[in-house]
């Protein structure tokens, strides 16, 4: 069965630290795998893509990593601000035909000051 | 550019009614899907148009129906509403459903009473 998994569920952190929020997929055949951003009351981000051949993709403050032999994907923020406090979403995407999109139930991050 | 338009913004109906929300896509951008979003269940993938053909479709039920106009535009109907179908409904639409990103609208808030 097709599934992504997210983990943590929350997290809150302090403003000023970093912190990696993980993604595990059974999905197959993949195509790509997307982490989006969504603020409260507002629709997702896109933050990254990643294909099969990428191994870490940064934008900004963000800095995702796949392992495609694990299954694996990871996102990680540096130096939080309060501006972080959303949802987190992962996205795999089945072959490029198809186009169907396989989400995680997300991460919801809190930054505190 | 204008980003993806959702309307309306929020939206109460009452069991067994039904309800059309309306998506304007970024100019250029023929692909456009549907999700509906809830605390329970996260994103789930409705359906999924390109070029005025449901290219896509998702596990929901056949009082969820979409179409899409030649100028891209697209609409979502659903029929005999439930007390369940309470969600945001998120629009989003891009180049492609390949490797393009997603760029999705702030969604429609249907609440079913």
């Amino acid at each position: 069965k097709n599934q992504v998994e997210q983990s943590p569920q929350s997290l809150i952190i302090l403003e000023g630290k970093n912190c990696t929020l993980q993604c595990n997929y059974t999905v197959s055949p993949f195509s790509n795998l997307r982490w989006y951003k969504q603020d409260t009351g507002r629709g997702p981000v896109s933050l990254t893509i990643m294909t099969f051949s990428e191994n870490t993709k940064s934008n900004g403050r963000y800095t995702a990593t796949l392992d495609a032999d694990t299954k694996q994907s990871s996102l990680h923020i540096t130096a939080s601000q309060l501006s972080d406090s959303a949802s987190y979403i992962c996205v795999v995407i089945l072959s490029s035909n198809t186009g169907k999109l396989i989400f995680g139930q997300g991460t919801t991050l809190q930054v505190k000051p | 550019k204008a980003g993806v338009t959702q309307t309306p913004r929020y939206l109460i109906k009452t069991r067994g009614q039904q309800v059309t929300l309306s998506c304007s896509p970024i100019s250029g951008h023929r692909s456009v899907s549907w999700y509906q979003q809830t605390p329970g269940q996260g994103l789930q993938f409705l359906f999924e148009y390109f070029s005025e053909t449901q290219r896509n479709k998702g596990n929901f039920p056949g009082r969820f129906s979409g179409r899409q106009f030649s100028n891209s535009r697209s609409e979502m109907n659903v029929s005999t509403l439930e007390l369940g179908d309470s969600a945001l409904y998120l629009c989003a639409s891009s180049l492609w459903t390949g490797d393009s990103p997603l760029h999705f609208g702030n969604g429609t808030r249907l609440t079913v009473t």
